[in-house]
């Protein structure tokens, strides 16, 4: 079963307005952390953002924000105000516990995203 | 600087060849990764290391096998490549298990001839 839920294959969105791009997740850990991450076509993963498990707060990163609920177990990105160099594939990943102190991320399969001018 | 890097950037070579990749990261991280994008971009972990020890290994065949001479350090060998290796290979590095980032070197787009 997939850990990590990535609905979207594709979305389209018109510069400058906000978007949503959904990851739901599925674990019994109490103790995890989600990740967004950025893949330009130049092929680079870039880290954006994290939300622990026990964060109280949704974290944000400039434009990049987690829309964190854990009763839902969702994690969506958002973005404002998409700029053109925001097209990318974008992965939702989820921290786990891989034993010896050590980790994992195991990830979605992915959403791109167009920005449309 | 870079945290991750990874080398090379691109490598072409012909079935049955052994080919290396490397994998170095200068953020004092103690765990180590590899992970592997197939064509359809699903990325998927084949190896963990920390502190220089073997923590995961996926299914992975042992034409693959990972060398970690320290903590820095987490390299590839694949011996007698076959057209299915073809794929992009990431390395990646976090700290431990409360580490709250984990970060990519730039990926290895391995091409099998």
């Amino acid at each position: 079963a997939q850990k990590i839920t990535q609905t979207q294959p594709g979305m389209f969105v018109q510069e400058k307005e906000a978007v949503t791009l959904d990851c739901t997740y599925d674990t019994s850990d109490q103790s995890y952390g989600l990740f967004w991450y950025k893949q330009p076509s130049s092929g680079e993963m870039i880290f954006l953002i994290y939300q622990g498990s026990y964060d109280e707060q949704n974290a944000t990163e400039g434009r990049y924000s987690l829309n964190f609920q854990k009763a839902r177990k969702s994690a969506n990105l958002v973005i404002s105000a998409s700029q053109l160099g925001d097209s990318a594939m974008y992965f939702c990943a989820m921290r786990e516990p891989s034993g010896a102190g050590s980790y994992q991320l195991t990830f979605g399969k992915g959403t791109k995203l167009s920005v449309i001018p | 600087d870079t945290a991750v890097s990874q080398t090379p950037k691109y490598l072409v070579t012909q079935m049955g060849n052994d080919k290396s990749i490397k994998c170095e990261q200068n953020l004092g991280h103690d765990t180590m990764y590899w992970y592997k994008q197939d064509s359809k971009k699903f990325l998927k972990i084949m190896f963990s290391y920390n502190n220089k020890e073997l923590i995961i290994n996926e299914t992975v065949p042992n034409r693959f096998s990972p060398k970690s001479p320290d903590k820095a350090h987490l390299n590839l060998h694949i011996n007698s490549l076959e057209l299915g290796d073809s794929a992009v290979y990431f390395c990646a590095s976090s700290h431990g298990i409360f580490g709250t980032e984990a970060f990519f070197g730039q990926g290895t787009r391995l091409t099998v001839v």
